[in-house]
């Protein structure tokens, strides 16, 4: 079965720092990839995607994509208390449309 | 304006009864979806369409019944609930793009199903 595999957390990180969040996925015809932050209660809200190896920079936000290590991550700079959530990482596979979901990682920003 | 919109937000029924939950959205997209979303957060995807066309039909119990009218429309209706058919249900949409199955999905508020 192909997975998005996540660590469940919760993550607790100071607020300021960076929280560095990973994800793993074990579908090898995976091109594309996205971050989602979903606040309890809420609906998922897209944060990133990624489609190329290397890193991508949106503001305080950065996804990283290792094609050969088949590695997706997140970093959060200057992590504030809004932050704090659960973060979903998906992969779309080279067949479709299909997206598959990690567990999501709770952050969580301490003041 | 909001750009996927759910109805209802929140249903509450008994076990065995029929429901529908409706799906709209204003993004001008060709690609819709219906998502489950369990106790632990698990966020599962059920049907996928695409202009009108069913073109994912994941494992679920055929109780569930997806309906896109029109590619800006999609419905489920699920039969004789069950306890286990609690969750958030979401919907989302999508555009596909060149070289690519789709673009990012957007989902909505979703629906919270509470079976008694």
């Amino acid at each position: 079965q192909k997975e998005v595999e996540q660590n469940s957390g919760p993550l607790s990180v100071p607020e300021g720092a960076i929280a560095s969040l990973n994800c793993t996925y074990s579908d090898r015809g995976s091109q594309s990839f996205f971050w989602y932050r979903q606040y309890s209660g809420k609906s998922p809200e897209l944060i990133m995607s990624i489609y190329s190896n290397g890193d991508k920079e949106d503001g305080r936000f950065t996804a990283q994509l290792n094609k050969a290590s088949q590695y997706v991550s997140l970093l959060i700079r200057d992590s504030q208390p809004s932050d704090s959530a659960t973060y979903l990482c998906a992969g779309r596979g080279g067949g479709g449309n299909k997206l598959t979901f990690g567990t999501g990682t709770q952050l969580k920003v301490e003041l | 304006d909001t750009a996927v919109s759910q109805t209802p937000k929140y249903l509450v029924t008994q076990m065995g009864n029929d429901k529908s939950i409706k799906c709209e959205q204003n993004l001008g997209h060709d690609t819709m979806y219906w998502y489950k979303q369990d106790s632990k957060k698990f966020l599962k995807i059920m049907f996928s369409y695409n202009n009108k066309e069913l073109i994912i039909n994941e494992t679920v119990p055929n109780r569930f019944s997806p309906k896109s009218p029109d590619k800006a429309h999609l419905n489920l209706h699920i039969n004789s609930l069950e306890l286990g058919d609690s969750a958030v249900y979401f919907c989302a949409s999508s555009q596909a793009r060149t070289g690519m199955k789709g673009g990012p999905q957007h989902f909505g508020d979703g629906t919270r199903l509470s079976i008694l």
